[in-house]
């Protein structure tokens, strides 16, 4: 176990609908990172918070969207849902100091129907 | 722009057998290099990282990876796998000047052990 929770697990949306995934880091970090990791592909960053901020997004547009609260823990927002957004999604906490690696949840499986 | 590719995307093997899954970066400056592993329904797990130093780093499970500089490559390896070593692969890398959260993955490589 890494520490790193995340729910739901399993989630079933319709295309068009909004979405909200919960994320909680380990203790004794200070950043979240969101991946998304489609069928057969590696994770790909999303975005990362740091200090409730957004800090660093990847390539996803913008009607993904996330918080970081002062405990730590983030949301991912997905909004008006693709089918293409089907994908496990997945979160990982680590230090903002470079000196620990991330460390991952279990993800949640998305499904867009 | 910062990638990690991997070479081999389905690799089978028998139990017993050696193992070297491929892994090239496209970044320089400093060089932090991770392999993780996701065994089925499982979350990813860190198998071994590289920060600096000895380019040959052991980590769990009796998996070692060396960092070769001169060829970008950062190869996973074990001299006998076992059927438990079933699992996709990813190498990862941070992107340049980020923090070790934000992470450059490879497409990731399938490993099927047989007994």
């Amino acid at each position: 176990e890494t520490g790193v929770t995340q729910s739901p697990t399993h989630l079933i949306k319709t295309r068009g609908q909004q979405v909200t995934l919960r994320c909680s880091s380990q203790s004794g970090h200070n950043t979240v990172s969101w991946y998304q990791q489609a069928l057969g592909q590696g994770p790909q960053f999303i975005f990362q918070y740091y200090r409730e901020e957004e800090n660093g997004r990847g390539n996803f547009p913008p009607r993904f969207s996330g918080l970081q609260f002062p405990n730590y823990s983030s949301e991912l927002n997905v909004n008006a849902l693709e089918l293409d957004d089907s994908a496990l999604y997945l979160c990982a906490s680590s230090r903002m100091d470079r000196t620990t690696e991330a460390f991952f949840g279990q993800g949640t499986r998305l499904t867009v129907v | 722009a910062q990638s990690v590719s991997q070479h081999n995307h389905h690799v089978i093997l028998s139990e017993a057998a050696s193992l070297e899954l491929g892994c090239n970066y496209s970044y320089g400056g400093t060089v932090n290099l991770f392999w993780y592993v996701q065994y089925p329904g499982q979350h990813l797990q860190l198998l071994l990282k590289y920060f600096s130093g000895d380019p040959l780093v052991k980590g769990i499970k009796g998996f070692e990876a060396e960092f070769i500089k001169s060829k970008f490559s950062f190869n996973l390896r074990k001299p006998s796998v076992q059927w438990s070593d079933t699992a996709e692969y990813f190498c990862a890398g941070p992107d340049r000047g980020s923090t070790l959260g934000r992470l450059y993955f490879g497409r990731g490589t399938q490993l099927t052990v047989w007994p």
